[in-house]
């Protein structure tokens, strides 16, 4: 099963740039990549999923290296609502195989 | 819209008690996901499904069993509620494994 380890707490101050990165050593070939968001009392909120190299939306980026072994969200430009814990999450694609969340970044932006 | 929805919010139960907890998705999903939530230990998969009466278990499975009966209900069962097992009970569906995961907003459950 893939593991995943993340910082437990960053600070930040809006109009910066935020890098969260997610180690997960024993990933395997089909397993996907994702990241929740979740703010206090609600449910987490799909942000981004990723196989390899770059994935970018309209609110993130993921970057994932070659060996798939970390995957780091980047939060371009943080406002005080991104105030929130990030899950980085990795499983299978097809049928069979385990989820797991990582235990979550608690982020906090400063004005 | 994406609806993921659980019967209660908040509930509050004595030890010993048989626990019932409901989640529907309108979105025709196949795989459905009860989680729970601690402190300081984030979401710990409890048990899954992938197909009507099929399922998983999760990481933490003890103490807990489910329900699939109809495609759109997925129930978690506690034979007898224990406090240990007060938390936050989050329900999630996705059209298929490694898809986006829809969460419901969470029931919190107190054993008393």
């Amino acid at each position: 099963l893939a593991k995943t380890t993340q910082p437990i707490s960053m600070d930040s101050y809006e109009g910066q740039e935020v890098n969260i990165t997610c180690s997960h050593n024993n990933i395997a070939t089909n397993d996907y990549i994702t990241w929740y968001q979740q703010f206090p009392s609600q449910g987490p909120r799909f942000i981004i999923q990723g196989y390899k190299t770059k994935v970018t939306n309209e609110v993130a980026s993921l970057f994932i290296p070659a060996d798939r072994k970390s995957s780091t969200l980047s939060l371009p430009r943080v406002s005080l609502s991104d105030t929130a814990v990030y899950y980085c999450l990795v499983g299978r694609y097809n049928q069979g195989g385990k989820l797991i969340f990582g235990q979550g970044t608690e982020l906090s932006v400063k004005p | 819209d994406v609806k993921v929805t659980q019967s209660s919010r908040y509930l509050v139960k004595r030890t010993g008690e048989k626990v019932f907890l409901e989640c529907v998705q309108d979105m025709d999903h196949e795989n459905m996901f009860w989680y729970r939530q601690d402190p300081g230990l984030g979401l710990r998969l409890i048990y899954f499904s992938y197909d009507v009466k099929m399922k998983e278990k999760g990481d933490i499975p003890e103490g807990y069993s489910v329900s699939r009966e109809k495609k759109e209900r997925f129930s978690l069962i506690l034979e007898s509620a224990s406090t240990n097992q007060t938390s936050m009970y989050l329900c999630a569906s996705s059209q298929r494994r490694g898809y986006e995961q829809y969460f419901g907003p969470g029931t919190r459950l107190t054993v008393t």
